[in-house]
């Protein structure tokens, strides 16, 4: 399958401990995308990245989010000291780059389902 | 700066009938819209989408939307509604111009197909 994956698919965990997820894009894809989604909710941006770079960050990342792609391929998203309000389903998604490609489609991963207790 | 609205959060109809799921957006420059379906724990799959051209777009499953810039409309169809057809459907717009990629979708509409 060459599907963008993500794992773990759901993360159970204490509030105030830390947790990393972990999101591969498909092989030929430069662009790595970051949604947050909460219950009732559609997706929320949080962050991307061409290639390794992370080019843009929403408000709504924290100071206890990062995020990183060090080799361009596959990217992590830690949380640390998590928050009950951290509670959601953390989709990635990736995309050729628009400005060498005219299909841009973001193809999504399956999430992984965080609960905060 | 981008938005999306989903009239109808819940929708319901009955096996065969015509499925209509509404999507209007607000865009400061032309804009890429985007229906994509999401089956309960599971991610995103595009359905269909609008960049330029024929502004009646078909997609999977036998799914189309026409692009109404007049109206700011984006509406879902489908013809006969199939059981399998039962998921949340979200509505999402982008800028067409490079380096403002990322995605705002609406907050859903959940359809129920009744048999």
């Amino acid at each position: 399958d060459t599907g963008v994956s993500q794992d773990p698919r759901h993360k159970i965990t204490k509030r105030g401990q830390n947790v990393t997820f972990r999101c591969d894009p498909i092989s030929e894809h430069n662009r790595l995308y970051w949604y947050r989604q909460t219950l009732g909710q559609g997706p929320e941006f949080l962050t991307y990245f061409q290639n390794e770079a992370q080019l843009e960050k929403s408000r709504l990342l924290s100071d206890r989010f990062s995020a990183e792609r060090p080799k361009g391929s596959f990217s992590t998203l830690e949380i640390q000291r998590t928050e009950q309000g951290d509670s959601a389903m953390y989709l990635c998604a990736s995309s050729l780059d628009p400005s060498i490609s005219s299909t841009d489609t973001q193809y999504f991963g399956p999430g992984t389902r965080l609960t905060v207790l | 700066a981008q938005s999306v609205t989903q009239l109808g959060s819940h929708v319901s109809v009955s096996e065969g009938a015509l499925v209509l799921l509404r999507c209007n957006y607000s865009s400061s420059v032309p804009p890429y819209l985007f229906w994509y379906v999401q089956y309960p724990n599971q991610g995103l799959q595009l359905l269909l989408k609008y960049t330029t051209g024929a502004t009646l777009v078909k997609g999977i499953n036998g799914f189309e939307a026409e692009f109404k810039k007049s109206e700011t409309s984006f509406h879902l169809t489908k013809p006969s509604a199939h059981m399998s057809d039962a998921a949340e459907y979200f509505c999402a717009v982008r800028p067409s111009n490079f380096g403002n990629e990322k995605l705002t979708f609406g907050t859903g509409t959940r359809l129920t197909i009744i048999p």
